[in-house]
């Protein structure tokens, strides 16, 4: 198995620009979820799905960013406009079923970086 | 007051060491707990759950005081290979929220 694919893994962009993460989850995996990583914050929850549906987006920061399932096998993190606070590394992860919530399966990351 | 809180060290020991972890919450009703590893610019990993009884996989033992609302996570005889952060994770009785202490760094010195 590919594991959690996430592109791109390294991102720098301008105050102001759009960003789009994308995630491909582990195939046959029910739950997707999206996390943000600072040194001061640690690992934040920013949303997650079931079976394409968005939960708990409770972790969202802001209206500036948003988050997509069209599909079981893909998900987009969107920051529109993106700002310097912004930079963090951005973690997708899934999981089996609701039976499983201790075995999340993480991505190798997107390093954001927002000039 | 953080859902979960640890120390973030860093803690520093020598091979062979035996070194433990400590991870507070808040929420005196939460329902699962569990310990990852994440190596440094990596992912994280699932180490480990902790039960109530306690449990052990082979020089790691994991274990839950709800009296005080903590959990802990034991490391024997050291070895450079678990030179890491490890991440201690609470999930409320509600089973819709993951919360991630910030991590304990260790690094482990030959």
């Amino acid at each position: 198995d590919a594991g959690v694919i996430q592109s791109p893994r390294h991102e720098v962009t301008e105050m102001g620009q759009e960003v789009t993460l994308r995630c491909k989850p582990i195939s046959g995996h029910d739950y997707l979820f999206w996390y943000r990583q600072t040194m001061m914050r640690g690992l934040e929850l920013l949303i997650y799905f079931n079976n394409n549906v968005p939960i708990d987006d409770s972790g969202m920061p802001e209206d500036r960013f948003s988050a997509k399932m069209p599909n079981a096998s893909f998900s987009t993190l969107k920051i529109q406009p993106s700002e310097p606070r912004d930079s963090a590394v951005y973690f997708c992860a899934s999981s089996l079923n609701s039976g499983s919530w201790d075995t999340q399966y993480f991505g190798p990351g997107t390093r954001l970086t927002v000039l | 007051r953080k859902e979960v809180e640890q120390d973030p060290g860093p803690f520093n020991v020598p091979e062979g060491a035996t070194v433990a972890f400590n991870c507070t919450y808040s929420n005196s009703a939460s329902q699962s707990f569990f310990w990852y590893r994440q190596d440094c610019r990596k992912e994280p990993k699932l180490l480990m759950s902790v039960y109530s009884s306690g449990n052990e996989d082979g020089r790691f033992t994991a274990q839950l005081n709800r009296a005080s609302q903590y959990i802990s996570l034991l490391i024997r005889d050291s070895k450079l290979s678990d030179s890491a952060t490890y991440l201690c994770v609470v999930i409320p009785n509600t089973g819709n929220q993951f919360y991630f202490g910030t991590g304990t760094s260790l690094t482990v010195i030959p």
